[in-house]
């Protein structure tokens, strides 16, 4: 079975700092697919970012980005020039590949809480 | 409206109470699923629906019973619950095969006394 482990439950930043958060997940699958959400205090989940497993190029989404190391098993998510909305639970999310009539299940770590500081 | 919708937004009950969960996409989504969110625990994967039928059900109690009648359209009946089921049920939907992720409804806030 597939796990996912954030390690950080709480962290803060200072506004326009960068910080980046860790997940490391667990699977003997090879193609999969990784995503952070984040949950602000309405509680809606937002995709922020999605990597493919096969495809070695960090994804990028404005001031996130992600470090996807896949012999590691681990995959980063770093907020550049942070502002304060980016307050929020932020999750790290695993799927892997299914057939073509197969739904993907998505696999949720913990969550980090993040505080971004004025 | 667009995106994914989730009514009531809070929800008291008693634990002799009936009651329903709703929510609905306008996204044109093929698969619709239930998690749970309790404090401290990662969300909980309860019951998948593709093309309108389940196809997993995470050995979820069967005081919880899910609807889905159409393709916009979840619903979770509650009954007899039990305070530790108190927590946030979020309805999320997707593409058949969910690779580019779920949208998320806003969730209810559900509280059993």
């Amino acid at each position: 079975a597939q796990t996912v482990t954030q390690s950080q439950p709480e962290m803060s930043v200072q506004e326009a700092e960068t910080v980046t958060l860790s997940c490391t997940y667990d699977t003997s699958e090879s193609n999969y697919y990784l995503f952070w959400y984040k949950q602000p205090p309405s509680r809606q989940m937002i995709l922020v970012i999605r990597q493919e497993a096969y495809k070695q190029q960090n994804a990028t989404e404005n001031r996130f980005s992600v470090n996807f190391q896949k012999a590691a098993k681990s995959f980063s998510l770093k907020i550049s020039d942070s502002q304060l909305g980016d307050t929020a639970m932020y999750f790290c999310a695993f799927m892997k590949s299914s057939g073509s009539s197969n739904t993907g299940k998505l696999i949720f770590g913990q969550g980090t809480t993040l505080q971004v500081k004025p | 409206e667009t995106g994914v919708t989730q009514t009531p937004r809070h929800l008291v009950m008693g634990m002799t109470n009936k009651k329903s969960l709703k929510c609905e996409q306008h996204l044109g989504h093929n698969a619709m699923y239930w998690y749970k969110q309790s404090a401290k625990k990662p969300l909980e994967l309860m019951f998948v629906y593709s093309l309108e039928e389940r196809v997993e059900n995470n050995s979820v109690p069967s005081r919880f019973s899910p609807e889905c009648p159409n393709s916009s359209h979840l619903f979770l009946h509650l009954h007899t619950l039990q305070p530790e089921d108190s927590a946030l049920y979020l309805c999320a939907s997707s593409q058949l095969r969910g690779s580019y992720g779920y949208t998320f409804g806003s969730g209810t806030r559900l509280t059993v006394v």
